[in-house]
């Protein structure tokens, strides 16, 4: 079974640029959550997907990223325009809709370079 | 979502047991302690979860006490692909709440 899938795994982009990521969680899993790590700073929940709806967006920094998830299956995050300080790694985790307690798998992570 | 703290690094030698603790003082009847970990240039994974007492699995063990305030993962005999960041993080519905990530400890293990 494949794992959490992000792409692309690096993005260097200028400031004001437009980037999208994407993120295919495991098959058959309805939530998916975003997280990012800026330098030197903790891993930091960004929002929650369940199925297509967003459940908790609570950590989404400001208007400048739009997270989407077509028909609950892959979902993509874009920056626009992109600042200095959205450089960092996004990960994308997912997890099933079965039980409590269950874990959240995630993906390799997107390292973006804003410059 | 209780608060975590643990160390922010320990060393190691390979072959030798490693226990990592992890106070959350402020834990909720209905919360449960999970450890994640996290190699380089990947994200976390799943290592262990439990609620009280001890929970074995092939990768680890996970210690709770009887209050619950604390606990203690433990891996045995360390190899250097132990080498990661090790998380505590404790919460309800882990599976479908986000997960607050603390400082983690940066395990090093050496020859």
């Amino acid at each position: 079974e494949a794992g959490v899938t992000q792409f692309p795994s690096h993005s260097v982009i200028e400031k004001g640029q437009t980037v999208t990521l994407r993120c295919d969680p495991i098959s058959g899993h309805d939530n998916l959550y975003w997280y990012r790590r800026v330098m030197g700073k903790e891993i930091k929940f960004l929002l929650h997907f369940v199925k297509e709806s967003k459940q908790d967006e609570s950590g989404m920094p400001n208007n400048r990223f739009l997270a989407e998830r077509t028909g609950g299956t892959y979902s993509t995050l874009k920056v626009q325009p992109a600042e200095l300080e959205d450089s960092g790694v996004y990960f994308c985790a997912s997890s099933p809709q079965i039980r409590a307690n269950t874990e959240a798998f995630f993906g390799q992570g997107t390292r973006l370079t804003v410059v | 979502l209780a608060k975590t703290t643990q160390p922010i690094s320990m060393d190691s030698y390979e072959g030798q047991e490693v226990n990592i603790t992890c106070s959350h003082n402020n834990i909720a009847t209905n919360d449960y302690i999970t450890w994640y970990q996290q190699f380089p240039s990947q994200g976390p994974r799943f290592i262990i979860q439990g609620y009280k007492t001890k929970v074995t699995n092939e990768v680890a063990s996970l210690f709770i006490p009887a209050d619950r305030k604390s606990s203690t993962l433990s891996l045995p005999r360390v190899s250097l692909s132990d080498t990661a960041v090790y998380y505590c993080l404790v919460g309800y519905n882990t599976g479908f709440q986000k997960l607050v990530f603390g400082t983690g400890t940066r395990l090093l293990v050496s020859p």
